[in-house]
């Protein structure tokens, strides 16, 4: 599965959209973009995911770029409860599964 | 909607004690997980099992065992307990293999 670059950490203020960046330059064809956050002390969370188009669900959209090379999540209107680790990961198809958490980007969202 | 339930909550053991972790889902999912996350670390897949009646290891199985007994229930079992198992343990599951994980709320574990 690619390698996939988060900026470490990122601030929002509270009630204005909240745009997270990820690199995934080597992803190859069958990957997808997977988004998952991790709230302090809680287990992660699924997020969206998208192969090429880009995807909105209740909670966020993925903005893919047309060559695939890099994407962003996208929260519209971040509240304090947002503020987590939130990891961007490249999962084949084929994988069975194993995820693996880079060190992500932590988001503060400020009042 | 109880989604994954992990259980216990909290555990302290002493070293060469023995435990199983608990998990169990409801949503009908085929594939389930379990991972372990160190202080500041990511989490680390111990043990998968892709469907009802399989098991895989993972990247860390050295030290557990794992039992799928059902489509809903897949426990971690501690044989012996070391001070380098002390973590937080979550458990996942999802619809098929590589679909989108849903993950319990952990167990905290403490080896002595």
């Amino acid at each position: 599965d690619a390698k996939t670059t988060q900026p470490p950490s990122m601030d929002c203020a509270e009630g204005r959209a909240a745009n997270l960046p990820c690199n995934h330059s080597t992803i190859s064809g069958n990957e997808y973009v997977y988004w998952y956050r991790q709230i302090h002390s809680q287990g992660p969370q699924y997020i969206i995911h998208g192969l090429k188009n880009n995807e909105t669900n209740e909670m966020a959209s993925l903005i893919i770029t047309e060559d695939r090379k890099s994407s962003t999540l996208i929260l519209p209107h971040a509240t304090l409860r947002d503020t987590a680790v939130y990891y961007c990961i490249a999962l084949s198809s084929s994988n069975t599964g194993k995820l693996i958490f880079g060190q992500g980007t932590t988001l503060q969202v400020k009042p | 909607n109880a989604g994954v339930t992990q259980t216990p909550k909290f555990q302290v053991l002493k070293t060469g004690q023995s435990m199983t972790l608990q998990c169990a889902q409801d949503m009908n999912h085929n594939s389930m997980y379990w991972y372990r996350q160190d202080p500041g670390m990511g989490l680390r897949l111990i043990y998968y099992s892709a469907s009802e009646g399989t098991t895989d290891k993972g990247e860390v199985p050295n030290g557990y065992n794992v039992s799928r007994l059902n489509k809903r229930e897949f426990s971690l079992r501690l044989e012996s307990a070391a001070p380098s198992q002390t973590s937080v343990y979550f458990c996942a599951s999802s619809e098929r293999p590589g679909g989108p994980q849903h993950f319990g709320d952990g167990t905290r574990l403490s080896i002595l």
